[in-house]
């Protein structure tokens, strides 16, 4: 059964880094079929796609065009796990932040974003 | 910027049938964009209900089914039950590297 657990702080002060991480237990970050994608939601902009890392012979990273430039993802293969940097914070960043595992884009027919992690509700405020 | 749209509220009597759909800014919905559908409960995180347009998992009751109609992605429920009140969102593959979420229809069971 495939595991996501999320941690980080729940309040960042405007203009500082947001970092997030996301342990995998169940599937590995190396996975041949899954992407490991990070998703926020608030009431202004609903469910937004940050983007998502995945590995096929090497590891590639897709950024959201909202967050792309301020956005960072890093696998870490030791710890199993996935984090998130996003610089920069302002108010508008303030959101439950979610992973969840989907399809790397050649399994887009075979599984969809189907484990999501508990979700970090995160406060951008001095 | 790609915008995908959906109803955003829809009220349906229990034990009766309504369709969601999910329509996109760059034109019709077709099995290329893999739809997939979420629903969510306040205080949750969305859970998984179709992916590639139709398919259903394991988890999904069977009231639950997804289709393209005239150029959307929908979902139709079956046999409304009480707990079927919810959020419920679509999601769309651009290819490439875009994906991107609907509104999210608020369903009300009354």
């Amino acid at each position: 059964q495939v595991q996501l657990q999320q941690s980080g702080p729940g309040l960042v002060k405007p203009s500082q880094t947001l970092s997030l991480t996301c342990a995998i237990s169940g599937d590995s970050v190396s996975s041949n079929s899954a992407a490991w994608n990070w998703i926020r939601q608030s009431p202004s902009r609903g469910l937004e796609w940050l983007g998502r890392t995945y590995y096929r012979s090497q590891y590639y990273n897709d950024y959201g065009v909202s967050v792309r430039g301020r956005i960072t993802f890093s696998p870490d293969t030791s710890k199993n796990q996935i984090s998130l940097q996003l610089n920069f914070v302002t108010p508008e960043d303030t959101a439950v932040y979610y992973c969840a595992r989907g399809p790397r884009p050649d399994y887009y027919s075979y599984f969809g974003m189907d484990v999501w992690g508990q979700g970090t509700t995160v406060i951008v405020s001095s | 910027q790609t915008v995908v749209t959906q109803e955003p509220s829809l009220t349906v009597s229990p034990g009766g049938t309504v369709t969601l759909t999910c329509a996109s800014s760059t034109g019709a919905v077709t099995r290329n964009y893999y739809p997939n559908w979420f629903q969510q409960k306040p205080g949750q995180a969305p859970r998984p209900l179709i992916y590639s347009t139709t398919n259903k998992h394991s988890w999904t009751p069977a009231r639950f089914s997804g289709s393209l109609l005239g150029g959307k992605a929908a979902l139709t429920l079956s046999g409304v039950q009480p707990e079927d009140e919810a959020e419920y969102y679509c999601l769309l593959y651009y290819g490439g590297v875009h994906l991107a979420f609907g509104g999210g229809t608020k369903l009300t069971v009354l």
